[in-house]
């Protein structure tokens, strides 16, 4: 059975980097595709980004600019880093991974909190 | 604001049965498979109901899927104490400037009252 863990600050200062690392265990990370999530305080579900297994990477259009999604094989795991955070970017990040297009396989959510 | 439009409550007794509704557009549900996933705060999300109306293994069949058009549906009957969660829907948007992406519904609160 795949499981995520997710893993980082849970406190980043405005203007600074979020960086996250999503740790996945009971499967290679070679074998599936991998996303970035996020829910903001009272909000639902937002999609940040995606690296195939390849390696190519595709993200939400609102973020793009301020999103880098990195596999480590050799650690199996994947990393999320967004730039320039604000409060607005305040929110549990989730990883998740799958085959295709669905998500199997979610982490527990990780809190990250925008203040200086 | 969410691509994909859902109900932000919907409440029933145990025993009963609920639908969620989730409504987009021609380049995202219309043209692409619609998935829905259950969330208790706190836990990790869970993959209910994949391509419109399959079930994961695990998943009961009390929990159904389908769509028509640009609008999909999930349905559950039998509701227990233990569905009370939150359920998103999502799925591929085709929009042609932004290369593909994924989309969700800002999620719909389900009480079993």
């Amino acid at each position: 059975q795949v499981q995520l863990q997710e893993s980082g600050p849970g406190l980043v200062k405005p203007s600074e980097t979020l960086s996250l690392t999503c740790s996945v265990s009971g499967g290679s990370i070679r074998s599936y595709d991998w996303s970035w999530f996020r829910q903001p305080p009272g909000k639902g579900l937002e999609w940040i980004g995606h690296t195939y297994g390849g390696g190519s990477t595709k993200f939400n259009p609102s973020l793009k600019s301020r999103v880098t999604i990195s596999l480590d094989t050799s650690k199996n795991q994947f990393s999320l880093r967004l730039s320039s955070v604000t409060a607005a970017d305040t929110a549990v990040y989730f990883c998740a991974g799958g085959g295709g297009r669905d998500f199997d396989y979610w982490g527990q959510g990780t809190l990250v909190t925008v203040s200086s | 604001q969410s691509v994909l439009t859902q109900p932000p409550s919907v409440s029933a007794a145990p025993g009963q049965m609920v639908t969620i509704t989730c409504s987009g557009s021609s380049s995202n549900i219309g043209n692409n498979y619609v998935s829905w996933y259950r969330h208790v705060p706190g836990t990790a999300p869970t993959l209910l109901i994949y391509e419109n109306s399959k079930r994961p293994s695990g998943i009961p069949d009390r929990f159904s899927g389908s769509k028509s058009g640009t609008s999909a549906t999930l349905g559950i009957t039998g509701l227990q104490t233990g569905d009370e969660a939150d359920y998103y829907c999502g799925t591929w948007d085709n929009s042609l400037s932004a290369g593909g992406f994924w989309v969700f519904g800002g999620g719909t609160k389900l009480t079993v009252l």
